[in-house]
């Protein structure tokens, strides 16, 4: 089965430090697909990014940057200058293509807070 | 409106009554989830509809019961809720069921059950 941990509960830092969320990820698929998402106070979930599992290559996106490592299991995500609009929920998720059967596995999420 | 809408945002409800929540999409999709969001847990998935049909149900309880009229609407009918029933349910809609597709999410109703 399927199984996503983010060990880390909640986060607190000040504006313009550096911060990561860990994400490691338990799958018996070769073929899988990893997502973050962001929840602000709003509450709708907001897709940042998919990486599957033949891509390890790292992506940066302004102040967002993420490492996947399929040895060790993780799809950490790392944002740069952190700013108070940053503050939210962040979940880590894993699809297997199992096809019919595949479905979304969420980690419990990472509260981040930003200090001005 | 664009994106994944639902309504009502907040509803409050005794154990017996019966209530509905609405989502709509807005983008063309043909899967469309139901997932309950409770403090300190994981998502939880609980129905999947695809091209209009259920695909999943994840053990959920009869007193919650889905309808998807066509691949742009879902709605969820509440009746004699528990307390522990109280929580965020988020609606998303995604391409297809692919493994590979981003899920876009409404905006949730915040349920509480007195």
């Amino acid at each position: 089965a399927q199984k996503v941990t983010q060990a880390q509960t909640e986060i607190s830092v000040v504006e313009k430090e550096d911060v990561t969320l860990d994400c490691v990820y338990e799958t018996r698929d070769t073929t899988y697909y990893l997502f973050w998402y962001k929840q602000p106070p709003s509450g709708e979930l907001v897709f940042l990014i998919r990486r599957n599992s033949f891509d390890e290559q790292n992506e940066i996106s302004g102040r967002y940057s993420w490492n996947f490592q399929k040895s060790t299991s993780s799809f950490n995500f790392t944002i740069t200058a952190s700013q108070v609009v940053d503050s939210a929920v962040y979940f880590c998720a894993l699809s297997e293509a199992a096809g019919a059967n595949s479905k979304l596995t969420f980690g419990k999420g990472i509260t981040l807070s930003v200090r001005p | 409106e664009t994106g994944v809408t639902q309504t009502p945002r907040h509803l409050v409800m005794g154990m017996t009554n019966k209530k509905s929540l609405k989502c709509e999409q807005h983008l063309g999709h043909n899967a469309m989830y139901w997932y309950k969001q409770s403090a300190k847990k994981p998502l939880e998935l609980m129905f999947v509809y695809n091209f209009k049909e259920q695909t999943e149900n994840n053990s959920v309880p009869s007193r919650f019961s889905p309808e998807c009229p066509n691949s742009s609407h879902l709605f969820l009918h509440l009746h004699t809720l528990q307390p522990e029933d109280s929580a965020l349910y988020l609606c998303a809609s995604s391409q297809d069921k692919g493994s590979y597709n981003e899920q876009f999410f409404g905006p949730g109703t915040r349920l509480t059950v007195l």
